[in-house]
């Protein structure tokens, strides 16, 4: 089974500029997330999606951040206009609606630096 | 948001000493996990814990579920090198139906003397 897929795998940027971020879940997962992971901290949610609605978006800074997931597949997150303390992994992971514990799945991650 | 506090910071050991960990949280949870997470990589689980009082085994890996439901705790038996990396507890506010986000720790740094 193919695992979640995240491009690019790394992105830096001038402060200011904007980027964006991709995500392919697993097949079949309804539900598919976006954390944020800041260097040394675990994984703070932004936004979680159930197929194509938004389930949970509160800790999303909505003044510059925004996340579409269309299709109720692929999703983007974007960043608009990015800060310097944006620097972080951008983790996107997928699960199945009836959720157990082992079929909730992270990708490898959008690892960005704003200079 | 919440966090979960999770302890120790970091761990110097030995190959083959036992490693425990734990983590608390001001508020309850339904569900706690435990992740390993290498660099460049995702977290991925380790186990699970949907009940509480609930005590898992995963190999050499055993993890329990607070009585309170506002800890849990992960041991590690006979380390091997492979074993180093960040270990990171997490809960859930509802298990099985819908699947919710996790609020994670910290993250506990596991590190291998040879």
């Amino acid at each position: 089974e193919a695992g979640v897929a995240q491009s690019p795998r790394y992105k830096i940027i001038e402060k200011r500029q904007s980027v964006a971020f991709w995500c392919n879940p697993i097949s079949g997962h309804a539900t598919l997330y976006w954390y944020q992971q800041i260097l040394g901290q675990g994984p703070k949610l932004l936004i979680q999606f159930q197929n194509n609605g938004v389930v949970d978006d509160s800790q999303l800074p909505k003044d510059r951040f925004s996340a579409e997931r269309l299709k109720g597949v692929d999703s983007t997150l974007k960043i608009q206009p990015a800060k310097l303390e944006d620097s972080a992994v951008y983790l996107c992971a997928s699960s199945y609606k009836g959720w157990s514990g082992y079929g909730y799945t992270f990708g490898s991650g959008t690892r960005l630096t704003v200079v | 948001g919440q966090q979960l506090n999770q302890s120790p910071q970091s761990m110097f050991i030995q190959e083959g000493e036992d490693v425990s960990m734990n983590c608390t949280s001001s508020s309850i949870f339904n569900t706690w996990l435990w992740y390993k997470q290498d660099p460049g990589e995702g977290p991925v689980l380790l186990i699970a814990l949907y009940k509480a009082g609930e005590l898992t085994s995963n190999g050499r890996l055993t993890a329990q579920f607070g009585i309170t439901r506002k800890d849990s705790f992960l041991n590690i038996s006979a380390s091997i090198p492979s074993d180093v990396g960040i270990y990171f507890c997490a809960g859930q506010l509802r298990s099985g139906g819908g699947a919710d986000g996790l609020t994670f720790g910290k993250g506990t740094h596991l590190i291998i003397q040879p």
